[in-house]
C-alpha cells in the first residue's frame, strides 16, 4: 500500500523545538521531491517546505526560513522536519506529500504555554 | 508568487445538480517544458487531502469522471457534473509550474443545500 506515516507532532512551549518524521512506503520515496504543508484548523493549506530526490536542495516559505529544517534518509525513507525557536502562528496541522498524489494523515503542532 | 484566487469561495450545491469552481492565476501557468503544472485536490471533512486532477485534466486513478478540470495559461475550472454527498468539503487549486513557493489557491468549501 502506497502511504506515508507521520509522528512526532504535539504541544510545545513559544521558543520551543519539535521534530517530524514521516515514513514512506509502496512507492520509489528516494526519486520523489518532497514537501511538508500546513493547515490552521478551519483554514486554507499552506506549502511550508521542500526538499529535492538528493537531499541537498531545499526551500522554505519565508515565515519559517532560518528556523526550521527539512531533511531526508531516502535509506530509511523517511522524510523529517526540524523545527525550532516555534511560535504561536506554527500551530497548524503539518502533513508530508510528494505533490503526486500521497499524503501523510497529517500531525497537530500545538506552540503555547 | 503566484497568487491562485478561487470563487466562489462557498458553494452550496443541490444534490445531483452540477458544480464549478474558478481558479485564477496572477501570471501565466505554463512551464518552460510546455506543460501546466495546475492541480485539483478535495479535502474532505477531517481527512487530509487528496488529488482529483492534475495538469489541469488528467484525472487521478479511481477519480469519479463526474469530475473534470479545464482551462489553459490563467484560468482554469473543476466542474463536477452531478453532485453527490461524498463530493462535500473543501476543494483547492495548486500550481507547480513557477516554484519556490508552491501555492494554494483558498479553497472553496462545497456543501449540500
Amino acid at each position: 500500500e502506497v502511504q506515508l506515516v507521520q509522528s512526532g507532532g504535539g504541544l510545545v512551549q513559544p521558543g520551543g523545538s519539535l521534530r517530524l518524521s514521516c515514513v514512506a512506503s509502496g512507492f520509489s520515496f528516494s526519486v520523489y521531491w518532497m514537501h511538508w504543508v500546513r493547515q490552521v484548523p478551519g483554514k486554507g493549506l499552506v506549502w511550508v517546505s521542500h526538499i529535492h530526490s538528493d537531499a541537498i536542495s531545499t526551500a522554505y516559505v519565508d515565515s519559517v526560513r532560518g528556523r526550521f529544517t527539512i531533511s531526508r534518509d531516502n535509506a530509511k525513507n523517511t522524510l523529517y522536519l526540524q523545527m525550532n525557536s516555534l511560535r504561536a502562528d506554527d500551530t497548524a496541522v503539518y502533513y508530508c506529500t510528494n505533490f503526486f498524489g500521497v499524503w501523510g494523515q497529517g500531525t497537530m503542532v500545538t506552540v503555547s504555554s | 508568487d503566484v497568487v491562485l484566487t478561487q470563487s466562489p469561495l462557498s458553494l452550496p450545491v443541490t444534490l445531483g445538480q452540477p458544480a464549478s469552481i474558478s481558479c485564477r492565476s496572477s501570471q501565466s501557468l505554463v512551464h518552460s517544458d510546455g506543460n501546466i503544472y495546475l492541480t485539483w485536490f478535495q479535502q474532505r471533512p477531517g481527512q487530509s487531502p487528496r488529488r482529483l486532477i492534475y495538469n489541469v485534466s488528467k484525472r487521478d486513478s479511481g477519480v469519479p469522471d463526474r469530475f473534470s478540470g479545464s482551462g489553459s495559461d490563467t484560468d482554469f475550472t473543476l466542474k463536477i457534473s452531478r453532485v453527490e454527498a461524498e463530493d462535500v468539503g473543501v476543494y483547492y487549486c495548486w500550481q507547480g509550474s513557477h516554484w519556490p513557493p508552491w501555492t494554494f489557491g483558498q479553497g472553496t468549501k462545497v456543501e449540500i443545500k
